[in-house]
């Protein structure tokens, strides 16, 4: 059973333009969520992360939205630019839970075009 | 600040042969994991380690054993390589109580 579903699995934005990656999750337990920006050749790396006690959450061009209500929350990347080229993945996690308290979408690959 | 160190970065290992995975933190976190990364597939979570001394199965186990040889240490061995094995292998921790995990920089390991 996928516990986080993650779309799409690929995005080409052209450069300056918003790039939107979509996280569903089914546990309710879960009460942080993380994406991961990954770069070719190296390990993922915290980018941003939200609880869901907040519906957004902005660090300069990346923005969060958060529905709790729906179990849905997304990553927004405005202003894209060339250097936003990487794979993301969002996640889910809580507190010990064992395997299922780090939970991890399939990822996307995002291509900003010049 | 070396995070989450390890080693080696690449490795050739022909069917059969065996070898480990070492993996380090000096974040003084509790859990730490193992994950294997294929293209399209995400990152599979193969075992973890909820604390010092306890060990448990991901989901995908099969053909990996572990150690978690201090608070510092866990390693990923694989006794008998298999061409299905080939991949990018992330450690990764996580502080008690902490939600996010801190990654290493992987191992790209090739079975031929």
């Amino acid at each position: 059973q996928q516990q986080v579903k993650q779309s799409p699995q690929s995005l080409i934005v052209q450069k300056g333009g918003i790039s939107i990656i979509n996280c569903a999750y089914e546990n309710t337990a879960f009460d942080y969520f993380p994406w991961y920006q990954q770069f070719p050749g190296k390990g993922p790396a915290l980018l941003i992360a939200i609880r869901p006690d907040v519906s957004e959450k902005k660090e300069g061009r990346f923005t969060i939205s958060f529905n709790k209500s729906a179990k849905q929350f997304s990553l927004h990347i405005m202003d894209s630019q060339p250097g936003d080229s990487a794979t993301y993945f969002c996640a889910a996690s809580f507190e010990g839970g064992g395997a299922d308290g780090l939970t991890f979408g399939k990822g996307t690959h995002l291509i900003i075009q010049p | 600040n070396a995070g989450v160190t390890q080693t080696p970065k690449f490795q050739v290992l022909k069917t059969g042969q065996s070898m480990t995975l070492q993996c380090a933190q000096d974040m003084n976190h509790n859990s730490m994991y193992w994950y294997r990364q294929d293209p399209g597939m995400g990152l599979r979570l193969i075992y973890y380690s909820a604390s010092e001394g306890t060990t448990d199965k991901g989901e995908v186990p099969n053909g990996y054993n572990v150690s978690r040889l201090n608070k510092r240490e866990f390693s990923l061995r694989l006794e008998s390589a298999a061409p299905s094995q080939t991949s990018v292998y992330f450690c990764a921790s996580r502080r008690q109580g902490g939600r996010g995990a801190f990654f290493g920089q992987g191992t790209r390991l090739t079975v031929v």
